[in-house]
């Protein structure tokens, strides 16, 4: 699965969108982009994936660059229970959901 | 849905003794997947299983560690002997093949 790179950490303020960006330069056709993310002294929890297009649910939005290079995780209204570790994650198709996290984005919501 | 179970939260035990770990999956899910989380190292995979059969034991450490899954509601991770440096957090999580949900981990002291 191919590499992704996250900033180490981002501030983003209570009620403003978080722009959480992922790099995935070398990633193939084949391949999706997921995000989790982990609350402090919880396990991490789903919040989006996509292939291609742009996708939105409840909790986020996910926009992926035509090139495929690259993402970025909206969350358009962060609370400070927002406030977690984000990992973007390159998974391939035929991947049986066998994730591997890197160090991810500390996200910080500040009132 | 009660979610991913795992027992104990916290468990506390000295160096040599055995340690097992417990986890119950979400019904209708047929992969699990133990995981590792330690500051030094982050989130590891240890190994999954996909209907009750161990697929990829790569990321075991060594032959202390051992992961069993006698049916579709169950599997336990047993450490023997544990070490101070099996302290960690971890976590169960389980899927139908998309996304993963995990609980809420085991945090291992081993004195």
């Amino acid at each position: 699965d191919a590499k992704t790179t996250q900033p180490t950490s981002m501030d983003c303020a209570e009620g403003r969108a978080a722009n959480l960006p992922c790099n995935h330069s070398t990633i193939s056709g084949n391949e999706y982009v997921y995000w989790y993310r982990q609350i402090h002294s919880q396990g991490p929890q789903y919040i989006i994936h996509g292939l291609k297009n742009n996708e939105t649910n409840e909790m986020a939005s996910l926009i992926i660059t035509e090139d495929r290079k690259s993402s970025t995780l909206i969350l358009p209204h962060a609370t400070l229970r927002d406030t977690a570790v984000y990992y973007c994650i390159a998974l391939g198709s035929s991947n049986t959901g066998k994730l591997i996290f890197g160090q991810g984005t500390t996200l910080q919501v500040k009132p | 849905d009660a979610g991913v179970i795992q027992s104990p939260r916290h468990e506390v035990t000295e160096m040599g003794q055995e340690v097992t770990l417990r986890c119950k999956p979400i019904s209708g899910h047929d992969y699990l997947f133990w995981y590792r989380q330690t500051m030094m190292r982050g989130l590891e995979l240890l190994i999954y299983f996909n209907n009750n059969v161990p697929i990829d034991d790569s990321g075991m450490p060594e032959d202390r560690f051992s992961a069993k899954m006698p049916n579709a509601s169950f599997s336990t991770l047993k450490i023997q002997p544990s070490e101070p440096r099996d302290s960690a957090v971890y976590f169960c999580a389980s899927s139908f093949g998309g996304p993963l949900h995990f609980g809420n981990g085991t945090r291992l002291t081993v004195t």
